[in-house]
């Protein structure tokens, strides 16, 4: 079976960084997936990561450590628009089924 | 270019009936995925089409049944609706070799059963 978990929410301050983390258990792993979710929208693609290490691109990265079943999207440089839900996902097979985990709601204050 | 297209945005049911959603993908993308979300929920995975074939299939019932067309494009289709069925239904399209490129997600489709 799959388990993902990412906290409930979040709180951050305009300008700080913040980091959401993703545990997971699953079965045939094959990447592991961050999306951002705005209220009432369509989930966006942010990062991707298949081996451990850190993957930087822009004011997102993300890290992944396969031995643990652990994951985490780091944001710095916080903005209000990236006040959203974050998605944790992991791929089970090549481009088959992800399945997510039920989102971290990340609010940033002013 | 465009993205994931779905039709239609917002839909009311009464339980019992059936319903047909539509979607069609990314322009260049192969693969059509179709997952459920509930308020405050992940999207929850219902099944993946490629060739026009079922790839692979989530934990939902017999009552769940889609359809890819040879353009990519695809359907939804939920019988006998249940209250339960209410939901955001999501497209999400992707390249069947391209896994790390991730999903492209359409707008939805808002189903609420009465």
């Amino acid at each position: 079976g799959q388990n993902i978990d990412q906290p409930t929410e979040m709180t951050a301050t305009e300008g700080a960084i913040v980091q959401i983390n993703c545990t997971y258990q699953t079965s045939g792993f094959n990447g592991l997936f961050w999306y951002q979710q705005h209220a009432g929208e369509a989930p966006t693609f942010l990062s991707y990561n298949v081996l451990d290490g850190l993957e930087e691109k822009g004011r997102f990265s993300s890290f992944l450590s396969r031995s643990k079943g652990y994951s985490y999207l780091l944001l710095k440089e916080l903005q209000m628009k990236d006040s959203a839900s974050y998605l944790c996902a992991v791929g089970n097979t090549n481009a088959g089924k992800s399945t997510f985990g039920d989102g971290t709601t990340l609010t940033v204050k002013p | 270019d465009a993205g994931v297209t779905q039709s239609p945005t917002h839909l009311i049911k009464t339980r019992g009936q059936q319903v047909t959603l539509r979607c069609s993908p990314k322009s260049g993308h192969d693969t059509v995925s179709w997952y459920q979300q509930a308020l405050g929920q992940g999207p929850q995975f219902i099944f993946q089409y490629y060739e026009e074939e079922e790839r692979q299939r989530g934990n939902f019932p017999d009552r769940f049944s889609g359809h890819q067309f040879p353009n990519y494009s695809s359907e939804l289709n939920v019988n006998a609706l249940w209250l339960g069925d209410s939901a955001l239904y999501l497209c999400a399209s992707s390249l069947v070799d391209r896994g790390r490129d991730g999903y492209t997600f359409g707008s939805g489709t808002r189903l609420t059963v009465v």
